[in-house]
């Protein structure tokens, strides 16, 4: 059964440093979203491509958070510097068609610590 | 006020009870998510309603539009079943989902 991949599956950090996450959508999905969630909280959107664009980054902390998907299949999102509060989990999901009722098929995530 | 709220938050059960996890929200929805995620981080959609009731083994989710409350339930509850079910929303007016903050259920044997 085809999955979404993500790599790494954990990184620990020091404040200031760069940290870049990777994830491979379900082959053939067009959309992809990046989440993060926080330790006893649900996930929030950073992120939403569809294709190579993007469609919602309103969340996104772009001051220090970029995320691209150059050729509309996978996807990096990168944290530079890291700060001690980016520490959580960060989710990729993807989705079939971008539509309201589409349903979205979440990775293994990666657990990042910053400290 | 969260736009999405479940409860309850955390829940223990003993193997075989009926289990009831609530999620209200305050927004129009298109749809609403009913997801389960395990220790290890990853999320699996369970799922997706816009309106009456789905079924799936022994996973039944309810939605009540007018109301805004949807019930997820588990009959015959199993400690396998230990996770965290997270609600989440699609409003009518976006297509970006909005989360609860999970209920972490423990089934023991």
């Amino acid at each position: 059964e085809a999955e979404v991949a993500q790599s790494p599956r954990y990184k620990i950090t020091e404040k200031s440093q760069a940290v870049a996450f990777w994830c491979d959508p379900i082959s053939g999905h067009a959309t992809l979203y990046w989440y993060r969630q926080i330790l006893g909280q649900g996930p929030e959107l950073l992120v939403q491509f569809q294709d190579e664009s993007v469609v919602d980054d309103s969340q996104l902390p772009k001051d220090r958070f970029s995320a691209e998907r150059l050729k509309g299949v996978d996807s990096t999102l990168k944290i530079q510097p890291a700060e001690l509060g980016d520490s959580a989990m960060y989710l990729c999901a993807s989705g079939n068609t971008g539509r309201k009722e589409e349903t979205q098929y979440f990775g293994p995530g990666t657990r990042l610590l910053v400290l | 006020k969260n736009e999405v709220e479940q409860s309850p938050q955390n829940l223990t059960a003993q193997e075989g009870e009926f289990i009831t996890i609530n999620c209200s929200y305050s927004v129009g929805i298109s749809a609403l998510h009913w997801l389960q995620q395990h220790p290890g981080g990853g999320i699996v959609s369970l799922f997706m309603l816009s309106s009456g009731k789905k079924k799936h083994g022994r996973l039944i989710a309810t939605i009540n539009i007018q109301e805004k409350h949807s019930s997820l339930h588990i009959t015959a509850s199993h400690p396998r079943d230990s996770a965290v079910y997270i609600c989440a929303v699609r409003e009518t007016s976006g297509s970006r989902l909005t989360f609860g903050e999970g209920t972490q259920l423990t089934v023991n044997p």
